[in-house]
């Protein structure tokens, strides 16, 4: 079980933005620790989106956002696309009983 | 542009261990730019990282798993590699290598905490 919990889905029709919320603690993302952020297509390993809370690398659109606060962060999808129709994850680091590296729970976007 | 291959066995045995190789190119590991780690994704589940290995063979490891796994590295080889213990059905999984992870403390991580690139993966299934 995540110490970061996301929304099991989000939807909305293309053109449209959708927000996936990623809620973690005061060990994790309240103590400081950077959130990163993944899109996973069916059958592949997950894809780097977001790192260092808001910034896009290289290649990625810039209808992908992402914003943190105290204890939680989000990612947008704005001018949503058909192609964005898949898994995506948050990351960062938990420092409680089992420090380490940590996902978040998952989040399935559909395209309406 | 930085690539990573992992190989290994598709298949093994519980009560078995096994042992995965990541093959590195386009970054060598001795220049210590990186941390290099292991994540794994059992089917239908969330990513779970395993461990993290720098040129220096300091590592770190997901506590969940740290009694099993162990880690090295072979920089001759621009190589690093995991092996696991002990083996149940329950490690049946997707194993991927990639280059990120760093140590964390107090807030912030030294390193780069996020991991860009990946491996395409191995699936590793644990049967008899």
């Amino acid at each position: 079980q995540s110490v970061l919990t996301q929304p099991p889905s989000v939807s909305g029709a293309p053109g449209q933005t959708v927000t996936i919320s990623c809620t973690g603690d005061m060990s994790n993302i309240g103590a400081g620790y950077d959130v990163n952020w993944y899109q996973q297509l069916p059958g592949t390993a997950p894809k780097l989106l977001i790192y260092r809370n808001t910034n896009r690398p290289s290649g990625v659109p810039d209808r992908f956002s992402a914003s943190r606060s105290d204890t939680s962060a989000s990612l947008a999808i704005t001018g949503l696309q058909a192609e964005d129709e898949t898994d995506y994850y948050c990351q960062s680091y938990d420092s409680g009983l089992s420090a380490s590296f940590v996902f978040g729970t998952g989040t399935t976007v559909t395209v309406l | 542009q930085v690539q990573l291959r992992e190989s290994g066995p598709g298949l093994v045995e519980p009560s078995q261990s096994l042992s995965l190789t990541c093959t590195v190119s386009g970054e060598s590991l001795n220049s210590g730019r990186h941390y290099w780690s292991w994540i794994r994704q059992r089917p239908g589940k969330v990513p779970e990282w395993i461990g993290y290995i720098f040129y220096t063979e300091t590592t770190e490891y997901n506590p969940s798993l740290k009694s099993r796994s162990l880690m090295s590295v072979d920089t001759s080889r621009n190589q690093f590699s995991l092996t696991i213990k002990s083996l149940t059905v329950a490690d049946t999984a997707m194993y991927y290598c990639a280059r990120g992870g760093g140590y964390c403390s107090a807030g912030s991580c030294y390193g780069s905490p996020w991991f860009d690139p990946w491996g395409q993966g191995i699936l590793v299934t644990v049967s008899s």
